[in-house]
């Protein structure tokens, strides 16, 4: 089965780190490109960093840029997103996702995991 | 960056009905980066419509998607009470990648 596990969600307060990961199964990882998306509470989608298969293109929301770091494992097939200086609007559900076709870094996400919570609050 | 506008925001509607969803992009977006996802409360969004009219593996043929340039369209031809739901459109040729605000199908 083609699975999607993000983890290390948490509470964190303002201004202060932390390291999003995911943990993919059930198909070829290093084919894929993989991408985070967020939504906040009652809100909608919003796309924060995609990374292709081999780490060679990154790419960055404007919100993100300069304080979130996206990378992978592949031999771990694992995703992960390391966010700092975190702020009162990072607060959402982060899912990873992969793209639908291989090699290619931007396209549409065909499977999608259950999402971790991030809340950043004093 | 494009900006997606959906509409309508909210469409009330009833079991057997045909739903028509609407994604406008600020500007052009080749038909081939346009997506429609599906969300249901307390789920991750599932991918329906690829390539702006090509449908995902498994989804019923009930599902279609339409449109070309700045105009896209979702259209449910026969609504089944598991449709409704919340329904996104995303373009993904340029980058950032970005969603349209959503749209409620509620009945």
């Amino acid at each position: 089965e083609v699975q999607l596990v993000e983890s290390g969600g948490d509470l964190v307060q303002p201004g202060r780190s932390l390291r999003l990961s995911c943990a993919a199964s059930g198909f070829i990882f290093n084919d894929y490109a993989m991408h985070w998306v967020r939504q906040a509470p009652g809100k909608g989608l919003e796309w924060v960093s995609g990374i292709s298969w081999n780490s060679g293109d990154i790419g960055y929301a404007d919100s993100a840029r300069g304080r979130f770091t996206i990378s992978r494992d592949n031999a771990k097939n694992s995703l992960f997103l390391q966010m700092n200086s975190l702020r009162a609007e990072d607060t959402a559900l982060y899912y990873c996702a992969k793209v639908r076709p291989m090699i290619v870094m931007n396209d549409a996400f065909d499977i999608w995991g259950q999402g971790t919570m991030v809340t950043v609050s004093s | 960056e494009i900006v997606l506008t959906q509409s309508p925001g909210t469409l009330s509607l009833s079991p057997g009905e045909r739903a028509t969803l609407s994604c406008r992009a600020s500007q052009s977006v080749s038909s081939i980066y346009l997506a429609w996802y599906q969300q249901k409360p307390g789920q991750p969004p599932r991918l329906l419509i690829y390539g702006a009219s090509s449908r995902a593996t498994g989804i019923p043929d009930r599902f279609s998607g339409s449109g070309s340039g700045t105009d896209f369209t979702l259209t449910i031809s026969r609504l089944e009470p598991e449709d409704f739901a919340v329904y996104y459109c995303q373009q993904y040729g340029s980058s950032p990648l970005t969603f349209g605000g959503g749209t409620n199908v509620a009945i």
